[in-house]
């Protein structure tokens, strides 16, 4: 079985600029979140989606925002981007919403820099 | 003072050694206790899960939870060169709500043959 797919590995950016990431999570899989990884604040809950639904979301500012497709995949996008925002984009996929925590498995990551 | 506290190392040991990694936290509220092992380029991987206070364990890993000292650890016997990588500690007040994790920074271990 395949694992959570994230697209594109890598990426560079300029201030002021948009970005698109993108995550496929394993099949059957309906529940997508998504997690910010600094070296400073650590790994930090963005938001989840279930059923093409915004569930929960972290402390981000609105320039975080997300969507997720009638397959379960899920786009991530951060507009007007500033330096802070360089870090590892996470994705997790579960079955369902509130599935147990052992049951969430994360995805390889998107590596963003912001220059 | 941070929910999660935990030593960013980095740690080296040499293959064989016993490690012992650490995470202090704030929150009595906290309930289940995870410990993440995650390579270079890749995301986290769940290595151990436990409920409440104890310890649990799984081939050369032991997860161990104080929560009276509101203080984990994870002991790795006979480390191995593949063992090097980041691990991270996480507790949450709820056993199915993701969005109320709280992560530890993680500790970079690099096990030297």
């Amino acid at each position: 079985k395949a694992g959570v797919t994230q697209t594109p590995r890598y990426l560079i950016k300029t201030r002021g600029q948009q970005v698109t990431l993108s995550c496929s999570p394993i099949s059957g899989h309906r529940s997508v979140s998504w997690y910010q990884q600094t070296p400073g604040q650590g790994l930090q809950f963005l938001f989840e989606y279930f059923s093409e639904t915004q569930r929960n979301k972290g402390n981000f500012p609105g320039r975080f925002s997300g969507r997720q497709f009638s397959n379960s995949r899920s786009e991530m996008n951060v507009s007007t981007l500033e330096l802070g925002d360089s870090a590892l984009y996470l994705c997790a996929s579960s079955l369902l919403q509130g599935a147990r925590l052992d049951e969430q498995y994360f995805g390889p990551g998107t590596r963003l820099t912001v220059t | 003072q941070k929910e999660v506290e935990q030593d960013p190392g980095p740690l080296s040991v040499p293959e064989g050694a016993i490690v012992s990694l650490n995470c202090t936290y704030s929150n009595s509220a906290f309930q289940y206790f995870m410990w993440y092992r995650q390579y270079s380029r890749k995301g986290p991987e769940l290595l151990m899960y436990t409920y409440s206070s104890g310890n649990k364990e799984d081939g050369r890993f032991t997860a161990q939870v104080d929560k009276s000292s509101k203080y984990i650890s994870l002991f790795i016997r006979d480390s191995q060169p593949s063992d090097s990588a980041t691990y991270l500690c996480a507790m949450s007040r709820s056993g199915g709500s993701n969005y109320k994790l709280t992560f530890g920074k993680g500790t970079l271990l690099t096990v030297n043959p």
